[in-house]
C-alpha cells in the first residue's frame, strides 16, 4: 500500500542551526509533495509545495528538496528559531484521489 | 475573518451517545473534507464533498454520517459512539478538489472528542 513516513523521534537542535527533516514515500510516484506545521492545539497550516520535476524550493528560511530516486523529501529550516518549534507534516496525493499524510516529525528549538 | 471554523472545539461525552461536529468555511472553496487525527498523529481522511455531492468515503463505520447542506458547511453526524472514537477531528476545505494541481487545503481549528 502507499506510504508516507516520517521520523516519528522529536528533533531536538539548537537555536541558529539547520533543522532537516525527512519524509519518505513507498510504493507509489507521488506528482508533488506538500509540507505542513501543526501547533499543538491547531490545525496543520499549509507551508511549501514541491513537484516530481523540482529538485529544491525556497520560501525565506526554508527549503524543500524531492529525490524522485531516493523517494525522500527533506525540509530544512535555517537559522532556525524557538518560534519553528511545531510538528512539521508531509504529504501526497495518492493513486486513489486523496492526500495522505506522515505521522509528522516534531521540531523543538531550544534557545 | 476567512477561514474554517468548527464547533464544539472539545466534546466529551459517554460510550453510545450520539454527537454532531459542525464545520463552515467562508473561503468560497468548493470542496470540504473531515479527517481524523489518532493518538499517534496520523491524520487520515474520512470523507469529502465537492459542491454538496460525496466525494471520498473511506473505509469507515457507518456510524459516521455526514451530511452537507450547502458548500459552506460540511457536518459530521456520529451514532453510538465507541472508546476507539475518541480522537481529534478536523474540517478542511480546498479550492475545487483537484488532487493533481497541488491544492492548498485549509483546515479548522479541530474537535477534540473523548468518549468515557
Amino acid at each position: 500500500s502507499q506510504k508516507i513516513e516520517q521520523n516519528s523521534e522529536a528533533l531536538n537542535i539548537q537555536e541558529g542551526k539547520t533543522a532537516t527533516l525527512t519524509c519518505n514515500y513507498t510504493n507509489y510516484s507521488p506528482a508533488y509533495l506538500q509540507w505542513y506545521r501543526q501547533d499543538p492545539g491547531r490545525g496543520p497550516v499549509f507551508l511549501l509545495l514541491i513537484r516530481e520535476n523540482e529538485k529544491e524550493k525556497r520560501k525565506e528560511r526554508l527549503k524543500v528538496t524531492f529525490d524522485t530516486t531516493l523517494k525522500q523529501s527533506l525540509f530544512h529550516i535555517t537559522a532556525s528559531q524557538p518560534a519553528d518549534s511545531a510538528t512539521y507534516l508531509c504529504a501526497s496525493p495518492s493513486n486513489t484521489g486523496k492526500l495522505i499524510f506522515g505521522q509528522g516529525t516534531t521540531l523543538q528549538v531550544k534557545p | 475573518d476567512t477561514a474554517v471554523s468548527q464547533t464544539p472545539k472539545y466534546l466529551v461525552t459517554q460510550m453510545g451517545n450520539d454527537k454532531s461536529i459542525k464545520c463552515e468555511q467562508n473561503l468560497g472553496h468548493d470542496t470540504m473534507y473531515w479527517y481524523k487525527q489518532d493518538s499517534k498523529k496520523f491524520l487520515k481522511i474520512m470523507f469529502s464533498y465537492n459542491n454538496k455531492e460525496l466525494i471520498i468515503n473511506e473505509t469507515v463505520p457507518n456510524r459516521f454520517s455526514p451530511k452537507s447542506p450547502d458548500k459552506a458547511h460540511l457536518n459530521l453526524h456520529i451514532n453510538s459512539l465507541e472508546l476507539g472514537d475518541s480522537a481529534v477531528y478536523f474540517c478542511a476545505s480546498s479550492q475545487q478538489g483537484g488532487l493533481g494541481t497541488g491544492e492548498t487545503q485549509y483546515f479548522g481549528p479541530g474537535t477534540r472528542l473523548l468518549v468515557l
